[in-house]
């Protein structure tokens, strides 16, 4: 059974300070990986997908490098703004239809 | 383009009762899928639909039903609630194996 673990629980830095958000998976046989947001009280939305062949992709202030071997994806956030205060949510998917998530990270970021 | 709406978005209940939660996917897509999400934890994987069949379950009881209809928009049935139920329930749709877009969720209490 996959196992998706994130760390820290939860974070607080200052605005302007980069974020490392982490991830990690017991089975590596996966299809791809996905960075979600969630605010609160509100449905995921889509950060960044990496496919299994790749290392990492980028979006803006956006970046996730993924290490499938060593079962690891860590999320980096650049230059944080209190916009970028949410839950980051990590989640694996072996090719059979079904995300497996972490339980997230809680960022906060202070103006 | 409307995405993935979901209705309704609050729902009390107490213990004992059936609830029906429905999906509307968005424009293009042909297969919904449903979690459930608990306060402070990543989402669990219930089911998901693809013409109009279950086509793979999570560790879910059989407490917990769903249904698609030809136009794809797909309903979950929960009988015999607990207080366990109360939740975030999370629809999230997807055509073929591309990436799945969630709405923004029935928070269900269960009293």
């Amino acid at each position: 059974k996959q196992e998706v673990t994130q760390i820290p629980a939860a974070l607080s830095v200052p605005e302007g300070e980069n974020l490392v958000l982490n991830c990690s998976f017991t089975d590596s046989a996966i299809y791809n990986l996905q960075w979600f947001r969630q605010d609160p009280g509100k449905g995921l939305t889509s950060l960044l997908l990496i496919q299994s062949s790749q290392r990492e992709q980028t979006s803006g202030r956006l970046n996730a490098s993924l290490d499938k071997s060593s079962g690891r994806s860590t999320l980096y956030i650049a230059a944080s703004q209190p916009g970028d205060s949410a839950t980051y949510l990590c989640a694996v998917s072996p090719g059979d239809y079904k995300l497996s998530f972490g339980a997230g990270t809680t960022v906060t970021v202070r103006a | 383009d409307a995405g993935v709406t979901q209705s309704p978005t609050h729902l009390i209940k107490t213990r004992g009762q059936q609830v029906t939660l429905r999906c509307s996917p968005k424009s293009g897509h042909d297969t919904v899928s449903w979690y459930q999400q608990a306060l402070g934890q990543g989402p669990q994987f219930i089911f998901q639909y693809y013409e109009e069949e279950e086509r793979q379950r999570g560790n879910f009881p059989d407490r917990f039903s769903g249904h698609q209809f030809p136009n794809y928009s797909s309903e979950l049935n929960v009988n015999a609630l607990l207080l366990g139920d109360s939740a975030l329930y999370l629809c999230a749709s997807s055509f073929v194996d591309q990436p799945q877009h969630f709405g923004d969720g029935t928070r269900l209490s269960i009293l």
